[in-house]
């Protein structure tokens, strides 16, 4: 049973475009909320996270926004690029936890 | 630095050989990993380990045994292989939050 549940798992976006990614939790003990970029061939690499202390955070075209109530959080890539072109992971762990608890991943494709 | 290492790169084994695949990382991480990756189904972990000589069960830990003889490597050891192995698989390593990981192993199980 996973955990941390991700939505859409592809998603097409014109370059320049916006992409959102969206992820829901029900450990409330989770307070730790990373996203892992992964391209063809390679491993993932964290791109950005966030703790429950703040809604938003900002790194470069890469935003994560977050609501505790909700229990949800997302990504959103602003001014989309071919390059972006890569498989999106949220993740989430607790901190006791050793491990992270990884959603099912969303493809994304940036069409020129 | 290299990070985090994994040898091999590619392995076709029939059902019922046996391999090991090793993990290796150089930043003196306590904390390793073994995910496998398929499609659909995001990165499960199947082991891991919270220092040298230890070892614990994750999601999906049926069919693999680890070892972690020395804190750099962490081995992956499959004794029967079977075609629902067919997979690729990720070692990762942290020391506080974030997770490092390799550049995966790709699994074919004929």
């Amino acid at each position: 049973q996973q955990q941390v549940k991700q939505s859409p798992q592809s998603l097409i976006v014109q370059k320049g475009g916006i992409s959102i990614i969206n992820c829901a939790y029900e450990n409330t003990a989770f307070d730790y909320f990373p996203w892992y970029q992964q391209f063809p061939g390679k491993g993932p690499a964290l791109l950005i996270a966030i703790r429950p202390d703040v809604s938003e955070k900002k790194e470069g075209r890469f935003t994560i926004s977050f609501n505790k109530s909700a229990k949800q959080f997302s990504l959103h890539i602003m001014d989309s690029q071919p390059g972006d072109s890569a498989t999106y992971f949220c993740a989430a762990s607790g901190t006791n936890d050793y491990k992270l608890s990884f959603g099912a991943g969303t493809t994304v494709t940036v069409r020129a | 630095n290299a990070g985090v290492t994994q040898t091999p790169k590619f392995r076709v084994l029939k059902t019922g050989q046996s391999m090991t695949l090793l993990c290796a990382q150089d930043m003196n991480h306590e904390y390793m990993y073994w995910y496998r990756q398929d499609p659909g189904m995001g990165l499960r972990l199947i082991h891991y380990s919270v220092g040298e000589g230890t070892t614990a069960k994750g999601e999906v830990p049926d069919g693999y045994n680890v070892s972690r003889l020395k804190k750099q490597n962490f081995l992956l050891g499959l004794e029967s292989a079977a075609p629902s192995q067919t997979s690729v698989y990720f070692c990762a390593s942290k020391e506080y939050s974030e997770q490092y990981f390799g550049p995966g192993t790709r699994l074919t199980v004929t």
